[in-house]
């Protein structure tokens, strides 16, 4: 069975630094999402991608984040500027939308954890 | 608001043992409601969604428009649904952002 795929599993980097974080996610999937955990919390929504585009982020989501497909695989989350408060969990997850709400649903990669030092 | 709650950080049973996880949603709409399982290094992963009606390793869910529930529930726990179980709900689209809980955590003792 197909499955969303990320890289790396582990990231450590140092406060200020950039990073990017990188998903593979299912062939035939148009929409594509990143959401978080830090650790203790819930899993909150950043964006949500589709047609080249963002199509809604959370206020999350500001001037040091950015999303990227560039090219026909890879969809990618950079955060400019890294915080101590950036460490979390990173997810990814795609989506077909076939049209079929019964079978419809986001499958998500295993995670990135961001350890920002 | 749009929010999901599950009151339980933790809930502890006994193999054989009826199961239920609670779960509270507010949301001004239609929303699709959803219990996600996270077992022991593995990644997050669709349990059951409201709009299919059916049951998963024994697990039902029913919506309770009245009192904005969607409680988890399993008449004889197994040692293998020892995992973080999260409620969640999308809008009125599957491609909306997902709304997800603050997890709980089920614990199955022998």
């Amino acid at each position: 069975e197909p499955e969303v795929t990320q890289t790396p599993s582990h990231q450590v980097t140092q406060m200020g630094q950039e990073v990017i974080l990188r998903c593979v996610p299912i062939s035939n999937h148009l929409y594509f999402y990143w959401y978080r955990q830090i650790l203790g919390q819930k899993v909150e929504f950043l964006v949500s991608f589709y047609n080249n585009e963002i199509s809604e982020k959370s206020e999350i989501f500001d001037d040091q984040f950015s999303v990227e497909r560039p090219d026909g695989s890879n969809f990618t989350l950079k955060i400019r500027s890294t915080k101590l408060e950036d460490s979390a969990m990173y997810f990814c997850a795609s989506l077909r939308l076939a049209g079929d709400l019964s079978t419809d649903t986001q499958y998500f990669g295993p995670g990135t954890r961001l350890t920002v030092l | 608001a749009q929010r999901v709650t599950q009151p339980e950080k933790l809930l502890s049973v006994f193999k054989g043992a009826p199961v239920e996880l609670k779960c509270n949603y507010s949301y001004s709409g239609s929303p699709e409601l959803f219990w996600y399982v996270q077992y022991s290094r593995q990644r997050l992963q669709l349990l059951l969604r409201h709009i299919s009606r059916e049951s998963i390793k024994g697990f039902t869910a029913d919506l309770n428009k009245g009192e904005t529930s969607f409680h988890l529930k399993k008449p004889f726990a197994q040692e293998e649904d020892s995992a973080m179980y999260y409620c969640a709900l999308t809008g009125d689209s599957s491609a909306s952002k997902i709304i997800f809980g603050s997890g709980t955590r089920l614990s199955i003792r022998p």
